[in-house]
């Protein structure tokens, strides 16, 4: 069964300290896994993708690592900012249809405090 | 930001009231989604488009229908509201891909609508 688990479910960090999220999968065949940022209240916005081959991408303060061999990856936050509170959601997309369909995981729920 | 739009962003009805939740896109994209999302649980789609005419039943069972009679425009409609649909409706779209299996199209999401059922 294809799944998408995160951890850790919620997470509380001081302003302008580091964390990391973790996102293991099980979907297969793989084609690219995404951060999603999703702001209470709004939709869900990409923050990476990253495809097979791909093991770290960076896009500002987030950096995202990709071990297609254990089939996890992580979403590091540096320096965070209180605008940095929303939820974090790892999304998986397959290879077997045309659709691409999207895995989900949970999400895990970030709070900074100042 | 993206341009996909919903609405209302937040509904309040009563038990029986048909319903109908609108979705536009101004990207051109063909493919369009429709998630559900309880507090704390993973997105589930719920039904799909890809492309006018083309309407799909997604992984969750809903009682509600889609329609694509338009590129841009992709609404959900509940015949007979409950309690039960009390949830976040979030629209997405993407853009076609037909050159691969599978897909690197990012999906772009609405605000969603908050709706609650009394």
């Amino acid at each position: 069964k294809n799944q998408v688990e995160q951890s850790p479910q919620s997470l509380i960090i001081l302003e302008g300290k580091n964390c990391t999220l973790q996102c293991n999968y099980t979907v297969s065949p793989f084609s690219n896994l995404r951060w999603y940022k999703q702001d209470t209240g709004r939709g869900p916005v990409s923050l990476t993708i990253m495809t097979f081959s791909e093991n770290t991408k960076s896009n500002g303060r987030y950096t995202a690592t990709l071990d297609a061999d254990t089939k996890q990856s992580s979403l590091h936050i540096t320096a965070s900012q209180l605008s940095d509170s929303a939820s974090y959601i790892c999304v998986v997309s397959d290879r077997g249809s045309t659709l691409g369909r999207l895995y989900f995981g949970r999400g895990t729920q970030l709070t900074v405090w100042p | 930001e993206a341009d996909i739009y919903q609405t209302p962003r937040y509904l309040v009805i009563g038990t029986g009231k048909k319903i109908t939740l609108e979705c536009s896109q101004t990207m051109g994209h063909d493919k369009m989604y429709w998630y559900q999302q309880d507090p704390g649980m993973e997105l589930h789609l719920i039904h799909y488009s890809y492309g006018v005419n083309s309407t799909e039943k997604g992984d969750l069972s809903s009682e509600s229908t889609v329609s694509r009679i338009r590129t841009e425009h992709f609404p959900l409609t509940l015949e007979s509201a409950r309690p039960s649909h009390t949830s976040q409706y979030l629209c997405a779209s993407s853009e076609w891909n037909s050159g691969s299996s599978g897909s690197n199209n990012e999906q772009f999401f609405g605000p969603g609508t908050r709706l609650t059922v009394l």
